[in-house]
């Protein structure tokens, strides 16, 4: 059993739907990130949350930690979140990923 | 540079032969993470830098793989007599301090032919 489990392995959405990953972990945490890495190029760092929920433009991400879950939220899709979405649980452990294509 | 350089972008090698890979800091930053990206599975950690602290190697999946980090800065990884299963993307990155947001670089490729 992996550590961390993401759902869905795959996604495919039209533009604007409103996307949902989740993330589900079975160790204990000092903070959970989300990563996201385009085809060919390299990570970044999306959020990194230890409680609660943080926003940034589009996207939005929560935990909950009792429930050992966080979802990736991204409202109003485009193409060019086409990405593979990573949930790590500090810096040791990481989801297989959630790769993302939004069809214009 | 701005942000976490890694060399060579590209490496093949023949089986058995050792590599160096090179991982660059962001300057001032502390945490240093060597990570493993193999096709289709998610990232592998295999050790952590912090400072002038022992490093944790509790990832490294054999003893032909090791790392130095130099003066808190530049890190090294090494596989010696490389396998074809090591073939992989192997990513560097670092944080200001622990449990702070990592910046990460664009990753060497290995091939092991």
């Amino acid at each position: 059993k992996n550590e961390v489990e993401q759902s869905p392995q795959n996604l495919t959405a039209q533009e604007g739907e409103f996307i949902t990953i989740n993330c589900s972990y079975s160790v204990g945490i000092s903070a959970l990130h989300w990563l996201q890495q385009h085809p060919g190029g390299g990570i970044v760092s999306l959020f990194m949350l230890s409680s609660g929920k943080k926003k940034h433009g589009r996207l939005i991400a929560t935990i909950n930690i009792q429930e050992k879950h966080s979802s990736l939220h991204i409202t109003a899709s485009h193409p060019r979140d086409s990405a593979v979405y990573i949930c790590g649980v500090g810096q040791f452990y990481f989801g297989t990923g959630t790769s993302l294509t939004v069809i214009p | 540079g701005a942000g976490v350089s890694q060399s060579p972008s590209n490496k093949v090698t023949e089986k058995g032969k050792d590599v160096e890979l090179r991982c660059d800091p962001i300057s001032g930053h502390t945490a240093l993470y060597w990570y493993r990206q193999s096709l289709g599975q998610g990232l592998e950690f295999l050790i952590y830098f912090q400072g002038n602290s022992a490093p944790d190697k509790s990832g490294l999946p054999s003893d032909r793989f090791s790392a130095e980090r130099t003066g808190g800065s530049v890190s090294t990884l090494t596989i010696q007599r490389t396998q074809q299963e090591d073939s992989a993307v192997y990513l560097c990155a670092t944080a200001p301090q622990p449990n702070t947001e990592a910046f990460f670089g664009q990753g060497t490729r290995l091939t092991v032919v």
